[in-house]
């Protein structure tokens, strides 16, 4: 199993430019989200979802719009990209909401934007 | 979800055992306290959670207070590769935000040799 694996690695763009980050997981999970990491601080989520068809916002979305069509894939974009979305993004999946184990949270390996 | 407290940094002799607080005084009765890692520019990495019972894995163990406002992951036996963020967190099980994860600062163990 890949896990969580997330395209691009590294991007840059210039302000107003579109983009669309995917994120693949082949662990059959129900969850998928996406956080932001800024320099020296935590993870800070975007939006999530719990199935296919399904998105909700997190504590950071605006600026940010996702889909999930298929299962295994959660896409992330950026519109008009700023300056202040220059961060680090992560893709997150995990199995169910029940206590335990299921609940783990399973990270890909970031992509890193830069806006000019 | 309850906060956490941790201290922003430690070092820890390769070898020997990391021992990371973390207090979390506001914790609910049916909130559990997980533990991630991040090692300097990869994704966070699940270690270990627990509800009230001390648990163990094959990578650390979690020690929880009896009045559960506090916890302690241990490293037994610290090597370089552990070098990394430790990030405490409390939360509901099952909680309606899409199990949202809630990182703080976490805290930023050096291992040296």
């Amino acid at each position: 199993n890949a896990g969580v694996t997330q395209t691009p690695k590294f991007r840059v763009l210039k302000t107003g430019q579109s983009m669309t980050l995917l994120c693949a997981q082949d662990m059959n999970h129900e969850y998928m989200y996406w956080y932001r990491q800024d320099p020296g601080m935590g993870l800070r989520l975007i939006h999530y979802s719990v199935g296919e068809g399904t998105t909700a916002k997190g504590e950071v979305p605006d600026g940010y719009n996702v889909s999930r069509l298929k299962k295994q894939n959660f896409l992330l974009g950026l519109e008009s990209a700023a300056p202040s979305q220059t961060s680090v993004y992560f893709c997150a999946s995990s199995q169910t909401r029940t206590s335990g184990k299921g609940e783990t949270q399973y990270f890909g390996p970031g992509t890193r934007l830069l806006v000019l | 979800d309850a906060k956490t407290t941790q201290p922003p940094s430690m070092d820890c002799a390769e070898g020997r055992a990391a021992n990371l607080p973390c207090n979390h005084s506001t914790i609910s009765g049916n909130e559990y306290v997980y533990w991630y890692r991040q090692i300097h520019s990869q994704g966070p990495q699940y270690i270990i959670h627990g509800l009230k019972n001390n648990e163990t894995n094959e990578m650390a163990s979690l020690i929880i207070t009896e009045d559960r406002k506090s916890s302690t992951l241990i490293l037994p036996h610290a090597t370089l590769r552990d070098t990394a963020v430790y990030y405490c967190i409390v939360r509901v099980a099952g909680n309606n935000a899409g199990n949202m994860l809630t990182f703080g600062g976490g805290t930023r163990l050096m291992v040296k040799p």
